[in-house]
């Protein structure tokens, strides 16, 4: 089984921190993907990459970066955490030849 | 840029029930896929069914089947037989047919619980 595993599944971080969340997956996918979700709204991408080192902004980037240094790891960083960051935060991955893609838990992250 | 919309926010069934969940999309795309993901309460999300708009036939795994009107830009989930066990929030989701990193774009999502 596909397993897409995210380092946290809740965390609490005080405005102004930097913040990392992990996100690894376990089958050799080209593709990754973060995606903030929010009631009333669904999911919205923040940032996706489709190879090591590479990536691509999505429909929400402002306030975020990401880091792709390894094929099975995919982070993102809150550079200065700001209350409106308080979210569910998931992470995907899937081959670049199925359209399936894979979710993790997803982290709950409340920023005070 | 495409648009997904679910305009029912909640519905509740009971048991063995069928139930609709109403999607419509909007792009100006030939060739997509749509698809219904389901997230638990446990949160991971997972694929229920999915759609290629080239396919006339409408996609059907096991209680779940969509109805796919491309004219309309509409694709509904069917759960046939409702249980317990499908109670969840349901995302319709498109993905514009391309070579390169498929991106998802999702509706608001549908919560939907099952009574006993």
């Amino acid at each position: 089984d596909v397993k897409v595993t995210q380092s946290s599944r809740y965390l609490v971080k005080r405005t102004g921190e930097k913040v990392f969340l992990e996100c690894v997956q376990d089958m050799d996918h080209e593709n990754m993907f973060w995606y903030r979700q929010d009631p009333g709204l669904g999911l919205r991408l923040i940032y996706f990459s489709y190879d090591v080192k590479m990536k691509e902004k999505g429909d929400i980037p402002e306030g975020y970066s990401v880091s792709r240094e390894k094929k099975e790891r995919f982070s993102l960083i809150l550079e200065s955490a700001s209350t409106n960051q308080t979210s569910m935060y998931l992470c995907a991955s899937s081959f670049t030849r199925n359209t399936e893609a894979f979710f993790g838990q997803g982290t709950r992250l409340t920023v005070v | 840029a495409q648009t997904v919309t679910q305009s029912q926010p909640e519905m509740s069934v009971q048991e063995a029930e069928t139930v609709t969940l109403s999607c419509t999309y909007d792009t100006s795309e030939n060739n997509y896929y749509l698809f219904w993901y389901k997230q638990p309460p446990s949160r991971q999300m997972i694929l229920v069914i999915r759609q290629e708009a080239y396919k006339q036939q409408n996609a059907t795994e096991n209680r779940f089947s969509v109805n796919f009107q491309k004219a309309a830009k509409s694709f509904s989930l069917k759960i046939s037989d409702s249980q317990l066990g499908d109670t969840a929030m349901y995302f319709c989701a498109f993905m514009k047919h391309s070579r390169g990193a498929q991106k998802l774009v999702f509706g608001q999502g549908t919560r939907l619980t099952i009574n006993p």
